[in-house]
């Protein structure tokens, strides 16, 4: 079945931590990867998304991932988390020539000054 | 350049009753989409429209829920007969472009309480 397992429900930590939030799939075939965000009171955002190529992909706001294939992982990053990025976030998968996003749970970050 | 918007923004309705809610796309975009997430789980896919036609309707969980975007612009979701089960944030998201690469864009949800 396709599924995506987003492993931290809830994550805090202090300004200037390192942040990484774990993301697995399961999906036959080729996939797109997304990690969209949203904020209090804010849409759904997309945040970075890897279709092809390398498979370190830069987002917005210093936000970084790595598809690692033989993981089906795809795991976001941020070297230093600052208050503005508590969020709620959600890695999304769909296959190749379809729109229809798969999300995961969804992982709530707080960070504090 | 306005964002996908979502009317209403909190419903609550009794179990038995109908409920409407509406999408108006980014303007131009042909692909519309239906996301709910139901509390504390994932986002799960609904149907997916490329201007008037459902191209994608795999996630519409049984036929009380009724779709339509008539004239390829905006979009309803109606609920016939709600139940308590169908409580929830209902996301609309719009985007153009080629199928699987395209970004969808979100608008804010409708947040559906059936009592």
């Amino acid at each position: 079945a396709q599924s995506v397992s987003q492993h931290n429900h809830h994550v805090i930590l202090s300004e200037a931590a390192s942040l990484e939030l774990g993301c697995n799939y399961s999906y036959g075939g080729t996939v797109n990867l997304f990690w969209y965000v949203q904020y209090p009171g804010q849409h759904l955002q997309l945040l970075l998304k890897y279709f092809s190529g390398d498979p370190l992909v830069k987002g917005i706001k210093g936000f970084e991932a790595e598809f690692i294939k033989s993981k089906f992982s795809f795991n976001l990053r941020k070297p230093s988390v600052q208050w503005s990025d508590t969020a709620e976030y959600f890695c999304a998968v769909n296959g190749y020539n379809t729109d229809k996003l798969i999300f995961g749970t969804g992982t709530r970050l707080q960070v504090f000054p | 350049e306005a964002g996908v918007t979502q009317f209403p923004s909190h419903s609550v309705i009794e179990k038995g009753q109908t409920v409407t809610l509406r999408c108006d796309p980014i303007s131009g975009h042909d692909n519309l989409y239906w996301y709910r997430r139901v509390m504390g789980k994932e986002i799960k896919f609904l149907l997916h429209f490329v201007k008037e036609s459902k191209q994608d309707e795999s996630g519409m969980p049984n036929n009380r829920f009724l779709a339509e975007r008539t004239g390829g612009t905006y979009s309803t979701l109606k609920v016939q007969p709600a139940e308590l089960e169908d409580s929830g944030v209902y996301f609309c998201a719009s985007s153009q472009g080629l199928a699987g690469v395209n970004e969808q864009f979100f608008g804010p949800g409708t947040r559906l309480t059936v009592l």
